[in-house]
């Protein structure tokens, strides 16, 4: 119940393209739902996050859309960039105790 | 934004010895921060919560006495890795909270990669 589900693994999108990564959670207590961003032998970077009274927040050329009903929330990169290709991870908050709970990461891979 | 730094970034140990990395946030005060354990091309596992002026709080499995964790102050924390062997070899993480009760984020550091010989 405390996992974070995300797919895919691994992701190559032209540059351009829109690249989209999805999560899925099981527990109603989670209530926060931030992105980040990891370049390989560094610490993760904040994205964009969402509260789950929300649908969609954009910022820039990433949206994040949220679906309460069906547990999901997604990351949309619109216009991908070489200088996107990193590791994803999605995250999920527990509430009352802030622990983050992570998803498996996606690779991605803009080609130029 | 908010800082968060660690030390060392990297650091190689003979098995058997022990190793502090510090987590320092550099301009906010951090109540409670937090350490992570990443395996390579894998997710982050948190390992535990650091509160100050109190014991941390493990996970389920991590080893509190093999893992040793000291939040003395609100900008600093310390994991130290005690009596390390080969399988401890790993990137250890950091993330740090704002003490704000509308703060949502966690700020993680740079990371620190440990290698046991």
């Amino acid at each position: 119940q405390q996992q974070v589900k995300q797919s895919p693994q691994s992701l190559i999108v032209q540059k351009g393209g829109i690249s989209i990564i999805n999560c899925a959670y099981e527990n109603t207590a989670f209530d926060y739902f931030p992105w980040y961003q990891q370049f390989p032998g560094k610490g993760p970077a904040l994205l964009i996050a969402i509260r789950p009274d929300v649908s969609e927040k954009k910022e820039g050329r990433f949206t994040i859309s949220f679906n309460k009903s069906a547990k999901q929330f997604s990351l949309h990169i619109m216009d991908s960039q070489p200088g996107d290709s990193a590791t994803y991870f999605c995250a999920a908050r527990s509430s009352g105790t802030y622990k983050y709970i992570f998803g498996t990461g996606t690779r991605l891979k803009v080609l130029a | 934004g908010a800082v968060v730094s660690q030390h060392p970034s990297r650091v190689i140990c003979k098995s058997g010895t022990s190793v502090k990395i510090e987590c320092r946030s550099l301009d906010f005060q951090a109540t409670t921060m937090f350490w992570y354990r990443q395996f390579p091309k894998q997710s982050l596992m948190l390992m535990a919560t650091s509160n100050e002026g109190s014991k941390a709080t493990y996970e389920q499995g991590v080893e509190k006495d093999k893992f040793l964790i000291n939040h003395a102050s609100l900008t600093l924390s310390t994991l130290t890795v005690t009596s390390a062997h080969p399988e401890d070899s790993s990137f250890y993480i950091c993330s740090a909270r704002p003490p704000a009760v509308s703060t949502d984020t966690q700020y993680f550091g740079p990371g620190t990669r440990l290698t046991v010989l």
